[in-house]
């Protein structure tokens, strides 16, 4: 079975800041994973997603994850943290005909 | 195109009550999902159509659960005696096909569900 395992519920960062979202996953076979991020009364939104070509993908807003099989790790990085990157982000693995499972997420917190 | 809409936004009902949502795919998108998130949790997986043929459901869909996608457009969601625990945030996305690699799900912004 598929699962998704975020290590922090929560991180700080101050704005110019590196930020780090940690993910775990688990799967029986090779996975497509994603990053989602959700912003506070809107929709979720696709930052990225990885599916078997480059291990280092590139999404929005200058957010980037690195597949990495030995470690079975997707973590989310940006090498400067902006006030708008303030919301809750998913790391999420598709299983069986395509449906998605989220962890339970990670909030991220920027200060001034 | 605007993207996967859903109504309403906003629910509030009774213990008890009949309640349906609806979903509005994006046009060209034969694959639709549901999902609910409670506070603090992420979206977990209710139900899935590719055109009409309801084709997954979770062990989460109690018999009080209900989903249609009668033309394969929009989808209906219905709740019949609705309870406390049923108070959600319910998202439904939207798909392409499978083709050589998944494709990202597409999301509403939810229908908020508060039972009283």
């Amino acid at each position: 079975a598929q699962s998704v395992t975020q290590l922090d519920s929560h991180v700080s960062v101050s704005e110019g800041t590196p930020v780090l979202l940690r993910c775990n996953y688990s799967s029986s076979y090779s996975p497509s994973l994603f990053w989602y991020v959700q912003h506070p009364n809107k929709g979720l939104q696709l930052l990225l997603k990885y599916t078997s070509a480059a291990t280092l993908v590139k999404g929005i807003n200058g957010f980037e994850a690195e597949f990495k099989k030995s470690e079975t790790s997707f973590h989310l990085t940006k090498p400067s943290a902006h006030m708008s990157d303030a919301a809750e982000y998913f790391c999420v693995v598709s299983g069986p005909t395509d449906k998605l499972i989220f962890g339970t997420g990670t909030r991220l917190q920027v200060f001034p | 195109d605007t993207g996967v809409s859903q109504d309403p936004r906003h629910k509030i009902t009774k213990r008890g009550q009949n309640v349906t949502f609806r979903c509005d795919p994006i046009s060209e998108h034969n694959r639709l999902y549901w999902y609910r998130q409670t506070l603090g949790q992420g979206p977990e997986f209710l139900t899935y159509f590719q055109n009409e043929a309801q084709l997954e459901k979770s062990r989460l869909l109690s018999d009080r659960f209900s989903a249609e996608r009668p033309k394969g457009s929009f989808s209906t969601l219905e709740i019949q005696r609705t309870e406390q625990g049923d108070s959600a945030m319910y998202l439904c996305a939207s798909s392409h096909d499978r083709v050589e690699s998944v494709s990202p799900l597409h999301f509403g912004n939810g229908t908020r569900l508060t039972v009283t």
